[in-house]
């Protein structure tokens, strides 16, 4: 059964960094042709794919925000890592991490709302 | 960029039929994925490759792909359906992910 988890701060300030830590089980990062990606959804707005990170260490970036995005991986913790710098009130959204089927998003955490406010 | 195109709403009464448009150049050529994500909770996948299911997904929902859109069809449509729906491809020549628009489904 895979499961995903997100977890990171509630709130930010105007230029602080995010990080937000995807945890989970039910397969593993070293295993050939997995994949995790971070997809956010501002409120009452559609998703937004940010970021993807594949078994071989292989990253990919929304081009809209490559410079402010950085994805990693702990194989040994089952964890994603994704941070956003210089963060903004526009960036205000739940946050998702999600398991990459093929090239489709198979099963999906619940989400965590970050909120960029002063 | 790739930009994936979707009516924002579409209303249906219980028992009819919904179709959701995805418009995209050429989206024929790609492979097409939609979610359903009700109020608060976390995008589901209902239909991945154009018109394969996911275990537990019904078989009122289906799905095609031509052209340049591709269409996810509910069927026989009840009242948990009512949901927010988004089409996703992955965009081969940039390597990117791209959902689309999203259509917020009503029923009536």
């Amino acid at each position: 059964q895979i499961t995903l988890k997100e977890s990171g701060p509630t709130l930010v300030k105007p230029t602080q960094t995010l990080t937000l830590t995807c945890t989970f089980s039910g397969f593993s990062l070293s295993t050939s042709g997995v994949g995790v990606g971070w997809i956010r959804q501002p409120p009452g707005k559609a998703l937004e794919w940010l970021a993807l990170i594949y078994w071989d260490d292989d990253k990919r970036y929304s081009p809209s925000l490559k410079s402010r995005l950085t994805i990693t991986k702990d194989t040994s913790k089952n964890q994603v890592v994704l941070t956003m710098t210089n963060m903004d009130p526009v960036d205000t959204a739940t946050y998702y991490c999600a398991h990459l089927g093929y090239n489709y998003f198979d099963y999906w955490g619940q989400g965590t709302l970050v909120t960029v406010s002063s | 960029s790739y930009v994936l195109t979707q009516p924002p709403s579409v209303s249906v009464a219980p028992g009819q039929t919904a179709r959701i448009t995805c418009g995209g150049n050429n989206i024929g050529s790609k492979s097409v994925h939609w979610y359903q994500q009700k109020p608060g909770q976390a995008p589901v996948l209902v239909v991945y490759d154009d018109s394969d299911r996911p275990s537990g997904i019904p078989e009122r929902f289906s799905g095609s792909n031509s052209g340049n859109t591709a269409t996810l069809t509910i069927s026989r449509v009840e009242a948990g359906d009512e949901a927010d729906y988004y089409c996703q491809v992955w965009d081969s020549s940039s390597d990117f992910y791209v959902f689309g628009t999203g259509t917020k489904v009503t029923v009536l």
